[in-house]
Protein backbone atom coordinates (compact mmCIF):
# COMPACT_ATOMS: atom_id res chain seq x y z
CA UNK A 1 0.00 0.00 0.00
CA UNK A 2 1.10 3.10 -0.70
CA UNK A 3 2.02 6.06 2.19
CA UNK A 4 3.59 9.54 2.46
CA UNK A 5 5.38 10.71 5.50
CA UNK A 6 5.95 14.41 6.24
CA UNK A 7 7.70 13.77 9.60
CA UNK A 8 7.72 18.24 10.02
CA UNK A 9 4.79 18.84 11.73
CA UNK A 10 5.26 22.41 12.56
CA UNK A 11 8.11 24.58 11.18
CA UNK A 12 8.21 28.53 11.76
CA UNK A 13 11.18 30.80 10.01
CA UNK A 14 12.02 34.22 9.68
CA UNK A 15 10.95 35.99 6.75
CA UNK A 16 13.81 35.78 4.02
CA UNK A 17 15.12 32.94 5.19
CA UNK A 18 14.70 29.60 3.13
CA UNK A 19 12.85 26.63 4.32
CA UNK A 20 12.75 23.00 3.07
CA UNK A 21 9.56 20.39 3.28
CA UNK A 22 10.71 16.85 4.03
CA UNK A 23 8.23 14.31 1.48
CA UNK A 24 8.84 10.77 2.04
CA UNK A 25 6.68 7.62 0.41
CA UNK A 26 6.51 4.36 -0.26
CA UNK A 27 4.84 2.53 -3.24
CA UNK A 28 4.99 -0.60 -4.82
CA UNK A 29 4.48 0.46 -7.69
CA UNK A 30 6.94 1.19 -10.74
CA UNK A 31 4.71 4.63 -12.37
CA UNK A 32 3.60 6.71 -9.67
CA UNK A 33 3.27 10.40 -9.31
CA UNK A 34 4.34 13.10 -6.58
CA UNK A 35 2.46 16.04 -5.83
CA UNK A 36 2.84 19.35 -3.20
CA UNK A 37 -0.37 20.91 -2.33
CA UNK A 38 -0.74 24.00 -0.51
CA UNK A 39 -3.55 24.94 2.12
CA UNK A 40 -3.46 28.70 2.91
CA UNK A 41 -5.78 30.13 6.04
CA UNK A 42 -8.47 30.25 3.97
CA UNK A 43 -8.74 26.75 3.37
CA UNK A 44 -8.87 25.99 -0.15
CA UNK A 45 -6.30 23.48 -1.37
CA UNK A 46 -3.75 24.19 -4.69
CA UNK A 47 -1.84 22.88 -6.69
CA UNK A 48 1.69 23.61 -6.76
CA UNK A 49 2.94 20.90 -8.73
CA UNK A 50 3.09 17.14 -10.02
CA UNK A 51 6.35 15.09 -10.67
CA UNK A 52 6.79 11.44 -12.63
CA UNK A 53 8.20 8.99 -11.56
CA UNK A 54 10.25 8.42 -14.34
CA UNK A 55 11.26 12.04 -14.24
CA UNK A 56 14.18 13.04 -11.82
CA UNK A 57 14.80 16.54 -13.01
CA UNK A 58 14.38 18.83 -10.55
CA UNK A 59 12.14 21.81 -10.90
CA UNK A 60 12.56 25.58 -10.51
CA UNK A 61 9.25 27.73 -10.73
CA UNK A 62 10.18 31.54 -9.24
CA UNK A 63 11.03 31.03 -5.45
CA UNK A 64 9.86 27.77 -5.13
CA UNK A 65 12.09 24.14 -6.42
CA UNK A 66 11.29 20.42 -5.74
CA UNK A 67 14.18 17.90 -5.62
CA UNK A 68 13.24 14.57 -6.33
CA UNK A 69 15.35 11.31 -5.42
CA UNK A 70 14.08 7.97 -6.39
CA UNK A 71 16.90 6.32 -4.35
CA UNK A 72 16.04 7.84 -0.98
CA UNK A 73 11.93 7.93 -1.89
CA UNK A 74 12.07 11.63 -1.02
CA UNK A 75 10.50 14.87 -2.86
CA UNK A 76 11.57 18.05 -0.90
CA UNK A 77 10.22 21.02 -1.63
CA UNK A 78 12.43 24.32 -0.94
CA UNK A 79 11.02 27.49 -0.44
CA UNK A 80 13.86 30.25 -1.20
CA UNK A 81 13.35 33.85 0.76
CA UNK A 82 10.12 33.01 2.51
CA UNK A 83 7.67 35.51 2.70
CA UNK A 84 4.99 35.90 5.29
CA UNK A 85 2.05 35.05 2.43
CA UNK A 86 3.55 31.51 2.45
CA UNK A 87 2.05 30.97 5.25
CA UNK A 88 0.33 27.84 5.22
CA UNK A 89 -0.20 24.39 5.51
CA UNK A 90 1.49 22.14 3.07
CA UNK A 91 0.81 18.78 1.60
CA UNK A 92 3.09 16.46 -0.16
CA UNK A 93 0.67 13.76 -2.15
CA UNK A 94 1.18 10.07 -4.42
CA UNK A 95 -1.15 8.90 -6.73
CA UNK A 96 -0.31 5.44 -8.63
CA UNK A 97 -0.79 4.41 -12.36
CA UNK A 98 -2.60 1.30 -11.51
CA UNK A 99 -5.80 0.79 -9.41
CA UNK A 100 -4.52 3.49 -6.77
CA UNK A 101 -5.78 6.71 -8.83
CA UNK A 102 -6.66 8.71 -6.26
CA UNK A 103 -4.55 10.76 -4.09
CA UNK A 104 -2.80 9.57 -0.77
CA UNK A 105 -1.91 12.83 1.26
CA UNK A 106 1.03 13.16 3.88
CA UNK A 107 -0.46 14.62 7.21
CA UNK A 108 0.94 18.45 5.94
CA UNK A 109 3.62 20.70 7.26
CA UNK A 110 2.68 23.59 9.08
CA UNK A 111 4.88 26.61 8.07
CA UNK A 112 4.97 29.89 9.69
CA UNK A 113 6.86 32.84 8.21
CA UNK A 114 7.22 35.43 10.68
CA UNK A 115 8.15 39.29 9.90
CA UNK B 1 -9.85 30.06 -8.82
CA UNK B 2 -9.35 25.76 -9.69
CA UNK B 3 -12.61 25.74 -11.74
CA UNK B 4 -14.45 23.62 -9.41
CA UNK B 5 -17.12 24.92 -7.38
CA UNK B 6 -18.65 22.92 -4.69
CA UNK B 7 -21.50 24.35 -2.30
CA UNK B 8 -22.64 24.92 0.83
CA UNK B 9 -19.52 26.26 1.66
CA UNK B 10 -20.51 26.07 5.29
CA UNK B 11 -23.29 23.33 6.50
CA UNK B 12 -24.29 23.33 10.29
CA UNK B 13 -26.61 20.36 11.40
CA UNK B 14 -27.72 17.99 14.36
CA UNK B 15 -27.09 14.57 14.59
CA UNK B 16 -28.88 11.87 13.14
CA UNK B 17 -29.68 14.61 10.11
CA UNK B 18 -28.79 14.18 6.58
CA UNK B 19 -27.17 16.68 4.35
CA UNK B 20 -25.95 16.61 0.41
CA UNK B 21 -23.15 18.23 -0.52
CA UNK B 22 -22.69 19.32 -4.05
CA UNK B 23 -19.61 19.26 -6.76
CA UNK B 24 -19.38 20.85 -10.10
CA UNK B 25 -16.40 19.67 -11.57
CA UNK B 26 -14.06 22.18 -14.05
CA UNK B 27 -14.84 22.46 -17.53
CA UNK B 28 -14.29 19.26 -19.49
CA UNK B 29 -13.45 17.02 -16.80
CA UNK B 30 -14.92 13.47 -16.10
CA UNK B 31 -13.44 12.60 -12.98
CA UNK B 32 -14.70 13.97 -9.37
CA UNK B 33 -13.02 12.81 -6.27
CA UNK B 34 -14.30 13.57 -2.90
CA UNK B 35 -12.14 13.83 0.10
CA UNK B 36 -12.60 14.70 3.82
CA UNK B 37 -10.49 16.40 5.96
CA UNK B 38 -10.61 16.20 9.92
CA UNK B 39 -8.23 17.16 12.41
CA UNK B 40 -7.90 13.26 13.64
CA UNK B 41 -7.45 11.43 10.40
CA UNK B 42 -6.24 14.08 7.75
CA UNK B 43 -7.45 13.95 3.83
CA UNK B 44 -8.87 11.05 3.02
CA UNK B 45 -9.79 9.42 0.07
CA UNK B 46 -13.58 8.96 0.28
CA UNK B 47 -14.51 7.90 -3.45
CA UNK B 48 -13.88 8.78 -7.33
CA UNK B 49 -16.20 8.85 -10.27
CA UNK B 50 -15.63 8.86 -13.77
CA UNK B 51 -18.14 10.13 -16.32
CA UNK B 52 -21.16 8.65 -14.10
CA UNK B 53 -19.81 5.53 -12.39
CA UNK B 54 -18.21 4.57 -9.87
CA UNK B 55 -14.56 4.27 -10.22
CA UNK B 56 -12.47 3.59 -6.85
CA UNK B 57 -14.02 4.00 -3.24
CA UNK B 58 -11.86 4.30 -0.05
CA UNK B 59 -12.57 4.89 3.43
CA UNK B 60 -16.36 5.82 2.66
CA UNK B 61 -18.75 4.38 5.58
CA UNK B 62 -21.85 2.74 4.55
CA UNK B 63 -23.85 6.17 6.02
CA UNK B 64 -22.19 8.15 3.06
CA UNK B 65 -23.23 7.60 -0.86
CA UNK B 66 -22.65 9.54 -3.57
CA UNK B 67 -23.51 9.82 -7.20
CA UNK B 68 -22.20 11.71 -10.36
CA UNK B 69 -24.95 12.86 -13.10
CA UNK B 70 -25.06 13.35 -16.80
CA UNK B 71 -23.75 16.82 -16.61
CA UNK B 72 -20.98 15.44 -14.48
CA UNK B 73 -21.42 17.13 -11.53
CA UNK B 74 -21.78 15.17 -8.32
CA UNK B 75 -23.47 15.24 -4.75
CA UNK B 76 -22.39 13.72 -1.65
CA UNK B 77 -24.82 12.30 0.79
CA UNK B 78 -24.29 12.16 4.66
CA UNK B 79 -26.85 10.44 6.61
CA UNK B 80 -27.27 9.50 10.39
CA UNK B 81 -24.99 12.30 10.91
CA UNK B 82 -22.74 11.95 14.07
CA UNK B 83 -20.26 14.12 16.19
CA UNK B 84 -17.44 12.67 14.65
CA UNK B 85 -18.57 13.56 10.86
CA UNK B 86 -17.28 16.99 11.33
CA UNK B 87 -15.12 17.82 9.04
CA UNK B 88 -13.93 19.83 5.69
CA UNK B 89 -15.82 17.51 2.81
CA UNK B 90 -13.27 18.44 -0.70
CA UNK B 91 -14.62 17.90 -4.37
CA UNK B 92 -11.82 17.18 -6.79
CA UNK B 93 -12.08 16.90 -10.47
CA UNK B 94 -10.00 15.60 -13.17
CA UNK B 95 -9.39 15.17 -16.90
CA UNK B 96 -9.62 11.77 -17.40
CA UNK B 97 -9.42 9.55 -13.60
CA UNK B 98 -5.75 8.41 -14.37
CA UNK B 99 -3.31 8.59 -11.51
CA UNK B 100 -1.30 10.82 -14.08
CA UNK B 101 -3.85 13.21 -13.93
CA UNK B 102 -3.79 16.28 -11.52
CA UNK B 103 -6.65 16.34 -9.25
CA UNK B 104 -7.86 20.42 -8.86
CA UNK B 105 -9.67 20.92 -5.53
CA UNK B 106 -12.82 22.93 -4.83
CA UNK B 107 -13.22 25.46 -1.83
CA UNK B 108 -14.90 22.46 0.41
CA UNK B 109 -17.47 22.12 2.79
CA UNK B 110 -17.61 22.54 6.14
CA UNK B 111 -19.73 20.35 8.12
CA UNK B 112 -20.47 21.17 11.27
CA UNK B 113 -22.42 18.35 13.44
CA UNK B 114 -23.74 19.59 16.72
Amino acid sequence: AQKVTQAQTEISVVEKEDVTLDCVYETRDTTYYLFWYKQPPSGELVFLIRRNSFDEQNEISGRYSWNFQKSTSSFNFTITASQVVDSAVYFCALSEAGSARQLTFGSGTQLTVLP
Amino acid sequence: DSGVTQTPKHLITATGQRVTLRCSPRSGDLSVYWYQQSLDQGLQFLIQYYNGEERAKGNILERFSAQQFPDLHSELNLSSLELGDSALYFCASSASGRGADTQYFGPGTRLTVL
